[in-house]
C-alpha cells in the first residue's frame, strides 16, 4: 500500500518554512525520507523508527506518529539547495520487500 | 569508488528488443533492489533480492526478470520491450534487509527510451 504524501507541490521563498506530510494505512516499522534533485538519484535524509529514534540530517527534522501511521518532515529556514522532490518511504519490517514510496512532494525554493 | 553503479546510463532501443541493465554494489550489502521511476517521477519497487528470497512486485510484467550472479550484482533483463517501459530504472542496495534500521543506497539510474 503506497503512502500518501501532501502537499503535491510547494513553492517557498528562501528562509521560509515547509512541512511535508506522509501517511499510511498499514502498520509501519519505519519511515524514511529521501530528496531527489532533477536528473539525480534519491538521497537519504532521515529515518524514523518505532519508539521515536531518529537518524539523519542535521538541519532537517521529522516526526513519526506511530499510532496514526503518519510522519511529517519539517524544513525550516529553507535554503535554495533544499529544492527537489521529497519522497517518504515506508517499511513494514516483515521481509526483504524494500521501501514503498509516496508519489513525492515537489519543493521549489525561490531567492 | 561508486557505491552502487549501473550500466548503461542511457539506453535507446526499438520496441520488441531485449535489453539488460547491470548493477553492482561494493558496500557488502545483502539486499539489492530495482526501482522504476516513470515520467511523473513515481518511484515504484519492482524487485528486491537477497541471498534467500526474491520478492517480485505483483504488478511487474513477467517480461522483466532479475538475475543475480552473486550478492554484489543484480542485473535486470527486459524482453520484448514496449513503449511503456520507457523510464529511469534505479538499482539500490541496503545492509538491513527489513529496512527497519538502515537506508537505501541508490545507483545513478539508467534511462531507458523505447522507440
Amino acid at each position: 500500500q503506497q503512502p500518501v504524501q501532501s502537499p503535491q507541490a510547494v513553492i517557498l521563498r528562501e528562509g521560509e518554512d515547509a512541512v511535508i506530510n506522509c501517511s499510511s494505512s498499514k502498520a509501519l516499522y519505519s519511515v524514511h525520507w529521501y530528496r531527489q534533485k532533477h536528473g539525480e538519484a534519491p538521497v537519504f535524509l532521515m529515518i524514523l523508527l518505532k519508539g521515536g529514534e531518529q537518524k539523519g540530517h542535521e538541519k532537517i527534522s521529522a516526526s513519526f506518529n506511530e499510532k496514526k501511521q503518519q510522519s511529517s518532515l519539517y524544513l525550516t529556514a529553507s535554503q535554495l539547495s533544499y529544492s527537489g522532490t521529497y519522497f517518504c518511504g515506508t517499511a513494514s519490517g516483515g521481509g526483504a520487500d524494500g521501501l514503498t514510496f509516496g508519489k513525492g512532494t515537489h519543493l521549489i525554493i525561490q531567492p | 569508488d561508486t557505491a552502487v553503479s549501473q550500466t548503461p546510463k542511457y539506453l535507446v532501443t526499438q520496441m520488441g528488443n531485449d535489453k539488460s541493465i547491470k548493477c553492482e554494489q561494493n558496500l557488502g550489502h545483502d539486499t539489492m533492489y530495482w526501482y522504476k521511476q516513470d515520467s511523473k517521477k513515481f518511484l515504484k519497487i519492482m524487485f528486491s533480492y537477497n541471498n534467500k528470497e526474491l520478492i517480485i512486485n505483483e504488478t511487474v510484467p513477467n517480461r522483466f526478470s532479475p538475475k543475480s550472479p552473486d550478492k554484489a550484482h543484480l542485473n535486470l533483463h527486459i524482453n520484448s520491450l514496449e513503449l511503456g517501459d520507457s523510464a529511469v530504472y534505479f538499482c539500490a542496495s541496503s545492509q538491513d534487509t527489513r529496512l527497519v534500521d538502515g537506508e537505501l543506497f541508490f545507483g545513478e539510474g539508467s534511462r531507458l527510451t523505447v522507440l
